[in-house]
């Protein structure tokens, strides 16, 4: 069972805007803006999409938005793309002792229609 | 460009080691940290833990108190990420990436499968 909770899979068709959830606890999601979201494809390494909560680095589409409020952190996918199909997983810092300094959530499958 | 190459697959038995290499480059090595994350096969990422090429500090994962060792090389710009006393759980996907912190891992390897079975 992952720190932190995602929905097992999303849908939405090309054009479309989604939403993923990621739920955690006043110690991690909640207490702190440092949360990531990741994009992987099947066989790949993950990319970074969000940092900080809402910050897009450098070369990745403004279609990707984060935001969070209270204990429970999102990533919107704006017109949605057939290269948007992937597994998306979030991050977050923690001050847990009994946990790592960092926890992914279980990770989101993205089918796009 | 930037890039971190990591070392080949590898097979061992349970109860051995295994030293998996990152070799950085297009960038200077001692201003990143590098991070080390795990996916088992159909799972999700697990992080493991983090080492400062400058200094040599490292962090761990608690659940790899122990058993993980992170070190560098800085003269080659790589860094190493040693796991003993293997168990079945242990075989997965290990990448390594860098970042300015944990929460921003910004150039991933292209990850090396251990899989460890008698």
């Amino acid at each position: 069972q992952s720190a932190l909770t995602q929905p097992a899979s999303v849908s939405g068709s090309p054009g479309q805007s989604i939403t993923i959830s990621c739920t955690g606890t006043s110690s991690d999601v909640g207490g702190y803006n440092y949360v990531s979201w990741y994009q992987q494809h099947p066989g790949k390494a993950p990319k970074l999409m969000i940092y900080d909560v809402s910050n897009r680095p450098s070369g990745v589409s403004n279609r990707f938005s984060g935001s969070k409020s209270g204990n429970t952190a999102s990533l919107t996918i704006s017109g949605l793309q057939a290269e948007d199909e992937a597994d998306y997983y979030c991050s977050s810092y923690t001050s847990s002792s009994t946990l790592a300094h960092v926890v992914f959530g279980g990770g989101t499958k993205l089918t796009v229609l | 460009q930037v890039q971190l190459v990591q070392s080949g697959a590898e097979v061992k038995k349970p109860g051995a080691s295994v030293k998996v290499s990152c070799k950085a480059s297009g960038y200077t090595f001692t201003s990143y940290d590098i991070n080390w994350v795990r996916q088992a096969t159909g799972q999700g990422l697990e992080w493991m833990g983090w080492m400062n090429p400058n200094s040599g500090n490292t962090g761990y994962a608690q659940k790899f108190q122990g058993r993980v060792t992170m070190t560098r090389n800085t003269s080659i710009s790589t860094a190493y990420m040693e796991l003993s006393s293997l168990r079945s759980e242990d075989t997965a996907v290990y990448y390594c990436a860098r970042g300015l912190n944990p929460l921003r891992l910004d150039v991933w390897g292209k990850g090396t499968t251990v899989t460890v079975s008698s």
